[in-house]
């Protein structure tokens, strides 16, 4: 079975400042990697994914992510983070052929001003 | 736009009630989810549905059960309420078939606490 890491439970940032959310997954299959967002008191909702192609992917929001297959990482990155950012991100995971997702725990994103 | 309806924001029971969480989409998906998410633990995976009357267990089953009478309708039904089930209730719906790929769509939740 497939797992998520993600390390940091929090990531406090000051507004401009740039971020990075660690994701590590464990699998030796292919796998598809997803980040998922969650605004305050709403459902979640996916930010960006890797299928295949492309290492980095790109959100529409300035976000981006790259997928690092001899690290099993998928780490999320913004280079200026702004107020409207902070929400919980979630790494998910599924195997090639599964229908299930694999959540990792989440990682809060606090930016303060 | 893809829509995701979980009956009620808030609820509140007591510990022995059976209770029910509806869930509801609009979008034809075929496979339908329910995740519990608590501080810490992230999300997991109570129950999930390929089609109408079908249902498979997910990683934290005990003590739920689900029922999907209807393609647009997946219920989550705790049988003997206890309180280590208050926790925040998320459903989920995405297109069927090969569809491991596509995103999941998510409901805003259910916030149930059981005293």
């Amino acid at each position: 079975a497939q797992s998520v890491t993600q390390l940091d439970s929090q990531v406090p940032v000051f507004e401009e400042a740039p971020v990075e959310l660690r994701c590590n997954y464990s699998s030796s299959v292919s796998v598809y990697l997803f980040w998922y967002v969650q605004y305050p008191n709403q459902g979640l909702q996916l930010l960006l994914k890797y299928l295949s192609g492309s290492t980095l992917v790109e959100s529409i929001n300035g976000f981006e992510a790259e997928f690092n297959k001899s690290q099993t990482s998928f780490h999320l990155r913004k280079p200026s983070v702004h107020i409207s950012d902070t929400a919980e991100y979630f790494c998910a995971v599924t195997l090639a052929g599964y229908s299930t997702l694999t959540f990792g725990k989440g990682t809060m994103l606090l930016v303060s001003p | 736009d893809v829509k995701v309806t979980q009956s009620s924001r808030y609820l509140v029971k007591r510990t022995g009630e059976k209770v029910f969480l509806e869930c509801v989409q609009d979008m034809d998906h075929e496979n339908m989810f329910w995740y519990r998410q608590d501080p810490g633990l992230g999300l997991r995976l109570i129950y999930f549905s390929y089609d109408v009357k079908m249902k498979e267990k997910g990683d934290i089953p005990e003590g739920y059960s689900v029922s999907r009478e209807k393609k647009e309708r997946f219920s989550l039904i705790l049988e003997s309420a206890s309180t280590n089930q208050t926790s925040m209730y998320l459903c989920a719906s995405r297109s069927g078939g090969a569809s491991y790929n596509s995103p999941l769509h998510f409901g805003n939740g259910t916030r149930l606490t059981v005293t």
